[in-house]
């Protein structure tokens, strides 16, 4: 079983401050099958990233994922007001799993 | 476009078997995606139950297996989910979502449901 650790846990940051979000998995990510949602309160997770840096239909490009292995990173470039949220990675290369998210709050 | 609601009931009792089913609308069950659910604890994060294709092929997360079943229903283009001896860790937001081609992802989420294990 492949487990994601992500970090941190919490991140304040200020609206159009870069926010930088990692996940760690425990082992190598097959073919870089590699996703990231966002989840707003109240709401069903949104799918931003798909492949570890394609985006998915709709998602602005100040979203950016990159790496491969077992480090991966979400990159917001400019935080907007609506981008606070909780963002959960997910690899699809064994099986399906999901870390334990990270919470992008405003400072 | 295509829309998935959950239903079901809110409250099982512990031991008991929780059981949901999505439906999609706006589009067909036996196109060429696969069907999840995931599951949310309250204010935990996201776990994978399973998902079925419209022949009926499942993939269930192995740390569930043995309690889940997961159904299909294309006479009335909807997907079930039974969760059996449940416990009070088995309350949750349950979503199902629908996953393109085998992609991996899920692109289509339902509102979810919250069931809660109590007696």
């Amino acid at each position: 079983e492949i487990v994601l650790t992500q970090s941190p846990g919490t991140l304040s940051l200020s609206p159009g401050e870069r926010a930088t979000l990692s996940c760690r998995a425990s082992q190598s990510v097959s073919s870089s099958y590699l996703a990231w949602y966002q989840q707003k309160p109240g709401q069903a997770p949104r799918l931003l990233i798909y492949g570890a840096s394609s985006r998915a239909t709709g998602i602005p490009d100040r979203f950016s994922g990159s790496g491969s292995g077992t480090d991966f990173t979400l990159t917001i470039s400019r935080l907007e007001p609506e981008d606070f949220a909780v963002y959960y990675c997910q690899q699809y290369g064994s099986s399906r799993g999901f870390g334990g998210g990270t919470k992008v709050e405003i400072k | 476009q295509v829309q998935l609601q959950e239903s079901g009931p809110g409250l099982v009792k512990p031991s008991g078997t929780l059981s949901l089913t999505c439906a999609v609308s706006g589009g067909s069950i036996s196109s060429s995606n696969w069907w999840s659910w995931v599951r949310q604890p309250p204010g935990k994060g996201l776990e994978w139950i399973g998902e079925i294709y419209h022949s009926g092929s499942t993939n269930y997360n192995p740390s569930l297996k043995s309690r889940v079943t997961i159904s299909v229903d294309k006479s009335k283009n909807q997907f079930s989910l039974k969760l059996s001896s449940v416990t009070a860790a088995d309350t949750a937001v349950y979503y199902c979502a629908r996953e393109p081609s085998l992609s991996g992802t899920f692109d289509l989420w339902g509102r979810g449901t919250l069931v809660t294990v109590s007696s």
